[in-house]
């Protein structure tokens, strides 16, 4: 089983800032079948990026999604009021299995 | 626009077991998508639990294989999940989504509903 480890667990950041988010992989995977999402407090999460680095319909330019093999990472260019939420990596591999990574909260500094 | 919703009992007693249900509306589970199951126990991360294709084809968590069921009837436009002997560490909400076929992301999930497992 592939285990996504993401980084940091809070990060603190102002609304305008850059927010870099790292999940990384303890097996490559493969084909980089390697998914984002959002999830904000009583809601169910929301696909950002797909594809390691493809936005989901809907998603503003603002989210970005970069990587392969073993270290990926998700890129929020000037945070909005909305964006503060926690975030988590998802994989697919080739056992047909999927994981989540742990999750990082995105909150206000 | 698909849209899914989830339906269950809200508590459960331990060894006991859950019952969950996902209704799909807007797509139908017949065209090649799989549907899935995520739970999330409170203030904690996301866990995979399993999936089913649209044909019946169903792959599970290895952690929770021995004591999961995930069925689809394609008539009802529906499909459930099956959870047996439950803990308290069942306690979770759980959720129903659609699973992309190829990229295997999910890009569709219900609400999901608060299952509490206690005596």
């Amino acid at each position: 089983e592939i285990v996504l480890t993401q980084s940091p667990g809070t990060l603190s950041l102002s609304p305008g800032e850059r927010a870099t988010l790292s999940c990384r992989a303890s097996q490559t995977v493969r084909g980089g079948f390697l998914a984002w999402y959002q999830q904000k407090p009583g809601q169910a999460p929301r696909l950002l990026i797909y594809a390691a680095s493809r936005r989901a319909t809907g998603i503003p330019d603002r989210f970005s999604g970069s990587g392969s093999g073993t270290d990926f990472t998700l890129t929020i260019s000037r945070l909005e009021p909305e964006d503060f939420a926690v975030y988590f990596c998802q994989q697919y591999d080739s056992s047909l299995s999927l994981t989540f990574g742990g999750g990082t909260k995105v909150e206000i500094k | 626009q698909v849209q899914l919703q989830e339906s269950g009992p809200g508590l459960v007693k331990p060894s006991e077991t859950v019952s969950l249900t996902c209704a799909v509306s807007g797509f139908s589970v017949s065209t090649g998508f799989y549907w899935g199951w995520i739970r999330q126990p409170p203030g904690k991360g996301l866990e995979w639990i399993g999936y089913i294709s649209h044909s019946g084809s169903d792959v599970y968590n290895p952690s929770l294989k021995s004591r999961v069921t995930i069925s689809i009837d394609t008539s009802k436009n529906q499909f459930s999940l099956r959870l047996d002997s439950v803990t308290a560490a069942d306690t979770a909400v759980y959720y129903c989504a659609r699973r992309e076929q190829w990229q295997a992301f999910f890009d569709s999930w219900g609400r999901g509903t608060l299952v509490t497992v206690s005596s």
